[in-house]
């Protein structure tokens, strides 16, 4: 039922080496949302957009750059992958900026990624 | 700025006892949403329940109840009868009111629950 998926599910990097991530998603929500978990953080917001070419910074924003050129894609950029960037690596997707509609929001799958 | 605190780290439990996962939260918005996710050992992010700020009645759902208590700033969780499935790290989170650009969902660190044979 996925209406949204990440891509890749996993990945290994070598450090220094630029890594793009994508979410797509069919349901034309208007938010999308890149978190990243690691343990004893929860999720921390990286980057959103809250529309076609807006964006905006999360809370852990800095090595990270997104892009958002149509609705259904919503691209997360490591331009200079490091170690402290091994992490899993969430979208989401809301119609409403609050959660406030439906289910609120919708996570991706997940890309593991891991720096070395 | 808003913040979610989820005390408990770990939690072990043998089946059939009850648990409850704590949940407090912070924020200077009048108007907000609660929610409670789960993240089973497959990684996926399950949505259980979103609350509003100004809905502060309680909600049962078969094994799963939610207590939210604006007064201390809680949204306990409740599974009542743990069964083995109900292993899975459970998250809290708030979102702000307003249909902004900047609005979002913010996490607790999660609660990781065992639940034993």
């Amino acid at each position: 039922d996925a209406g949204i998926t990440q891509s890749p599910r996993h990945k290994v990097t070598e450090t220094g080496t630029p890594v793009t991530l994508r979410c797509h998603q069919t349901e034309n929500h208007r938010y999308m949302y890149w978190y990243r978990q690691d343990p004893g953080h929860g999720l921390r917001l990286i980057h959103y957009s809250y529309g076609v070419k807006d964006t905006d910074k999360g809370e852990v924003s800095d090595g990270y750059s997104v892009s958002r050129s149509k609705t259904e894609d919503f691209l997360l950029t490591l331009e200079s992958a490091t170690s402290s960037q091994t992490s899993v690596y969430f979208c989401a997707i809301s119609e409403s900026g609050t959660g406030r509609m439906n289910y609120g929001y919708t996570f991706g799958s997940g890309t593991r990624l891991t720096v070395v | 700025a808003q913040k979610v605190t989820q005390a408990q780290t770990e939690i072990s439990v043998v089946e059939k006892e009850d648990v409850t996962l704590d949940c407090v939260y912070e924020t200077r918005d009048t108007t907000y949403y609660l929610f409670w996710y789960k993240q089973p050992p497959s990684g996926e992010l399950v949505f259980l329940i979103r609350r509003n700020s100004f809905d502060e009645q309680n909600e049962i759902s078969g094994r799963y109840s939610w207590n939210f208590q604006k007064s201390t700033s809680s949204f306990n969780f409740t599974i009542t009868a743990s069964q083995v499935v109900d292993s899975a790290v459970y998250f809290c989170a708030l979102s702000e009111a307003e249909e902004t650009s900047g609005s979002r969902l913010t996490f607790g660190e999660g609660t990781q629950l065992t639940v034993n044979p």
